[in-house]
């Protein structure tokens, strides 16, 4: 069964720095990988998905994300963090044919001014 | 284009009560998804509704329940409520694998 491991559970970054959040899964086959973002009393917004090809995906808000089958990883990255992006962020896995994700346990980011 | 709407926002419920949540998915999709989210389990996968069918279901108690209408809209039921039912259930529409779009949830306080 697919399972999403995300080894922070909280991150700190100061405003203007780099950001990369980590994400592991586990897949016997090529997986669609998804970041989703969840700010306090809302519900989750997709950030970027991988599906085939290009291994570097961008999304929205200036994040982007790696696919890297050897690593069996799907880090999210920005390159200078903002304010209000301060949030929770969430892996996720699917099948090729149903949504039944599979979420990691998520990654809360904190942004110091 | 209007979003997810889940109705009730928030409501309150005593143990042994039961519980439906409504859940009007983007205009065009056909499948709608639930899920749990607690604290503790973190996001779980309860079901997914295509078409007035169910395709997939979680790991739940058959107290968790659900359905489709012709127009898309669902309707999930917690019967028999436990304390450990408090969550946030979010509902969740789609067009394609994996593109879930996500209402803003309905939070279900079991005291």
């Amino acid at each position: 069964a697919q399972s999403v491991t995300q080894p922070d559970i909280h991150i700190t970054v100061s405003e203007g720095a780099s950001l990369e959040l980590r994400c592991n899964y586990s897949y016997g086959a090529t997986p669609y990988l998804f970041w989703y973002v969840q700010s306090p009393g809302q519900g989750l917004q997709l950030l970027l998905k991988y599906f085939s090809g290009d291994t570097l995906v961008q999304g929205i808000k200036g994040f982007e994300a790696e696919f890297k089958r050897s690593q069996s990883s799907f880090n999210l990255r920005k390159p200078s963090v903002h304010w209000s992006d301060a949030a929770e962020y969430f892996c996720a896995v699917a099948t090729y044919n149903n949504n039944d994700m599979r979420f990691g346990a998520g990654t809360r980011l904190t942004v110091k001014p | 284009k209007a979003g997810v709407t889940q109705t009730p926002r928030y409501l309150i419920k005593t143990r042994g009560q039961q519980v439906t949540l409504s859940c009007s998915p983007i205009s065009g999709h056909r499948s709608v998804s639930w899920y749990q989210q607690t604290p503790g389990q973190g996001l779980q996968f309860l079901f997914e509704y295509f078409s007035e069918t169910q395709r997939n279901k979680g790991n739940f108690p058959g107290r968790f329940s659900g359905r489709q209408f012709s127009n898309s809209r669902s309707e999930m039921n917690v019967s028999t409520l436990e304390l450990g039912d408090s969550a946030l259930y979010l509902c969740a529409s789609s067009r394609e694998v994996g593109e879930l779009f996500f209402g803003e949830g309905s939070r279900l306080t079991v005291l």
